[in-house]
C-alpha cells in the first residue's frame, strides 16, 4: 500500500504557482520523497526528489517539512501543459503509486 | 536521463492467449520494474526484474501468471499468460539510475496498451 496521502484533485491559474501538499507520516530516516507526473495517455515523468533538505530544479521546487512528514511541490509558472497526475511516492528501492493529485491548470 | 522504448505499444488479444512485452533501454541500469495501470488507476508494481536471476514479485503477482525475464541490464520482457479481459490495461516498463547527488532517478517507458477481448 501507498504510504502517502494526497487530495485527490486541485485547480490551480495559468501563470500562478501550484502547491501540491503531500502527507508521508509514516516515512523513515532513509526514504526518499519522489514526485512523478503523468500526462494523459504517457508514462510517468521524473520530477523532483528529496530527503530532508528542499530541492529545487528546472521543473519544480520540492519543500520538505523539518519532521519530513509531509510534502509540497511547487510549480512556480503553472502553464496549461502543467495539467496532470501528480503522484508523491516514498523511494528506497522501492516505488509504490498511490492515487496521486490531478492537477487542472486554468486559463 | 534513461530513454526507455516498448513494443508492442499496443494489442488486441484474445483470452486463453498469452502476449510478451519488450523492454529495451539505452544504457545500463541497475534497476527495472514492470506496472500495471488499469483504466482510470494509478500505478500497480507487479515485480521488480532481476538480472539473471528470478525476478521479485509483489503480493497478489505470481510467476506463473506474469513471468519476467531480464537476460542482461538493458533488456527485459513480461509476458501476460492465459489472458481474460481482467488484464486489459497499460502495462509499463520503468528502471531506476543512480545520478550524482543522493538517491536515484527512475524513468518509465511509454507502455504497452493491452486489451483482450
Amino acid at each position: 500500500d501507498a504510504k502517502t496521502t494526497q487530495p485527490p484533485s486541485m485547480d490551480c491559474a495559468e501563470g500562478r504557482a501550484a502547491n501540491l501538499p503531500c502527507n508521508h507520516s509514516t516515512i523513515s530516516g532513509n526514504e526518499y520523497v519522489y514526485w512523478y507526473r503523468q500526462i494523459h495517455s504517457q508514462g510517468p515523468q521524473y520530477i523532483i526528489h528529496g530527503l530532508k533538505n528542499n530541492e529545487t530544479n528546472e521543473m519544480a521546487s520540492l519543500i520538505i517539512t523539518e519532521d519530513r512528514k509531509s510534502s509540497t511541490l511547487i510549480l512556480p509558472h503553472a502553464t496549461l501543459r502543467d495539467t496532470a497526475v501528480y503522484y508523491c511516492i516514498l523511494g528506497n528501492n522501492d516505488m509504490r503509486f498511490g492515487a496521486g493529485t490531478r492537477l487542472t491548470v486554468k486559463p | 536521463s534513461a530513454v526507455i522504448s516498448q513494443k508492442p505499444s499496443r494489442d488486441i488479444c484474445q483470452r486463453g492467449t498469452s502476449l510478451t512485452i519488450q523492454c529495451q533501454v539505452d544504457s545500463q541500469v541497475t534497476m527495472m520494474f514492470w506496472y500495471r495501470q488499469q483504466p482510470g488507476q494509478s500505478l500497480t508494481l507487479i515485480a521488480t526484474a532481476n538480472q539473471g536471476s528470478e525476478a521479485t514479485y509483489e503480493s497478489g503477482f505470481v510467476i506463473d501468471k506474469f513471468p519476467i525475464s531480464r537476460p542482461n541490464l538493458t533488456f527485459s520482457t513480461l509476458t501476460v499468460s492465459n489472458m481474460s479481459p481482467e488484464d486489459s490495461s497499460i502495462y509499463l516498463c520503468s528502471v531506476a539510475t543512480f545520478t550524482s547527488g543522493p538517491g536515484y532517478e527512475q524513468y518509465f517507458g511509454p507502455g504497452t496498451r493491452l486489451t483482450v477481448t
